[in-house]
């Protein structure tokens, strides 16, 4: 089963719009992390955000922001006011305690001016 | 303060051919773990090294092995390639405890199996 899932395979927003890359996961841990990654054209994969399972607290870093929700295992992932900078391949992933990542299979998002 | 770097960037081999990546994790990062990311598809884990073992493994055939060394560097080997082994080849590096942390990934290696 798929631990990760990512619903939205490729988004397109106008520049300036508001827009929500969805994540849900899947793990039987109660203790557990939660990640987003970003994946521009070039290839490598940046780190955006790390969040446990006992912190269900919003954050917001600039136009970024994240909403954990663990009554519906979701990790959603928000770009206020895109950009086209922000254009990339955006990955959710898990870890649980002793135990490797997994990816989900990426929201392609593309910013249109 | 350098991040993960890997080597080459590109690589173009043969079925049936053997190849070896190489991977610097970045400072103070003593944990090292290995992706294969196919077109269009997530990172696949391959395996993670630590103490300069290897700690965790994914669903890989034993035709991909590795081996960290004491300065915390790493190698990714494929032997027998096939055509399905073209992929972007990723190495992620950590802190102690491996991961629970945030891993920060190299720039990839770009294999192409023709």
């Amino acid at each position: 089963a798929q631990k990760v899932t990512q619903a939205q395979t490729e988004i397109s927003v106008v520049e300036k719009e508001d827009v929500t890359l969805d994540c849900v996961y899947e793990t039987r841990d109660t203790t557990y992390y939660l990640f987003w990654y970003k994946q521009p054209p070039s290839g490598e994969l940046v780190f955006l955000i790390r969040r446990n399972s006992f912190d269900e607290q919003n954050e917001i870093s600039g136009r970024y922001s994240w909403n954990f929700q663990k009554s519906t295992s979701s990790f959603n992932f928000t770009i206020t006011a895109s950009q086209v900078v922000d254009s990339a391949v955006y990955f959710c992933a898990l870890s649980e305690p002793g135990n490797q990542f997994y990816f989900g299979t990426g929201t392609s998002l593309t910013v249109i001016p | 303060d350098a991040g993960v770097t890997q080597s080459p960037t590109h690589l173009i081999k043969t079925r049936g051919q053997q190849v070896t990546l190489r991977c610097s994790p970045k400072s103070g990062h003593d944990t090292v773990s290995w992706y294969q990311q196919a077109l269009g598809q997530g990172p696949q884990f391959i395996f993670q090294y630590y103490e300069e073992e290897e700690r965790q493994r994914g669903n890989f055939p034993d035709r991909f092995s590795g081996h960290q060394f004491p300065n915390y560097s790493s190698e990714l080997n494929v032997n027998a390639l096939l055509l399905g082994d073209s992929a972007l080849y990723l190495c992620a590096s950590s802190p102690s405890g491996g991961a629970n942390y945030e891993q920060y990934f190299g720039p990839g290696t770009r294999l192409t199996v023709t």
